[in-house]
């Protein structure tokens, strides 16, 4: 069973860029869900994706964008970067039946370090 | 507001005793409580969870306790090893499971050989 994979590692943006940030899915997960954890603190939620679509966000700005592909591949976009958006963004997935429900348990990647200068 | 809350940033035991890691909570609307393990440069790995219907949970070396009327649990490590050295999450779901979890900052936990 292939665990939740993130890529790139380790990402040096420059404020005002744009940052594309991406995830495999748990095999057999049709839910993920994005977080941001800043140094020091827990993991914040960001949104969650089921079928393609977003049923569930956390306070954070519209540049804060993602998509979920078909296989369940998702990505996580963000525009204007900005400083505070240096973080470790970590991608989690889980069954889910409807999105809502299911198991509570996710299953997180190894995260990308983004860095803006 | 912080919802859910880890008081001590760090705890250093000896192996072999007891690690008891705490969390506090404020909404009593949370009905599924976690803990996850970090390693430095890897995401968190699930250990261990609980329902609000239920006030312990256990598995293995790894006991979650739960007392609602406190809103409070912990977790408990019997006997600790220098391999469960990490840092440590606890995190809180609502009614529904809409997918959101929400974490505490993290207990450091140094288990001394």
């Amino acid at each position: 069973e292939t665990g939740v994979t993130q890529s790139p590692t380790h990402l040096i943006k420059t404020r005002g860029q744009q940052v594309t940030l991406r995830c495999s899915s748990q095999s057999g997960h049709n839910t993920v869900s994005w977080y941001q954890q800043a140094l020091g603190q827990g993991p914040q939620f960001i949104f969650q994706y089921y079928r393609e679509e977003e049923n569930g966000r956390g306070n954070f700005p519209p540049r804060f964008s993602g998509l979920q592909f078909p296989n369940y591949s998702s990505e996580l976009n963000v525009n204007a970067l900005e400083l505070d958006d240096s973080a470790l963004y970590l991608c989690a997935s889980r069954p889910g039946t409807s999105g809502i429900g299911g198991n509570h348990e996710q299953y997180f990647g190894p995260g990308t370090r983004l860095t803006v200068t | 507001d912080q919802q859910v809350k880890q008081n001590s940033p760090s705890l250093s035991v000896q192996e072999g005793r007891i690690s008891i890691l705490n969390c506090d909570y404020t909404n009593s609307m949370f009905d599924y409580f976690l803990w996850y393990k970090k390693y430095p440069a890897e995401g968190p790995t699930f250990l261990i969870s609980i329902s609000s219907i239920k006030d312990k949970n256990e598995d293995g070396r790894f006991t979650v306790f739960l007392n609602k009327s406190a809103k409070h649990l912990s977790l408990h490590i019997v006997p600790s090893q220098p391999g469960d050295s990490a840092v440590y999450f606890c995190a809180a779901s609502g009614r529904g499971n809409t997918g959101k979890l929400i974490f505490g900052q993290g207990t450091t936990l140094q288990v001394k050989p």
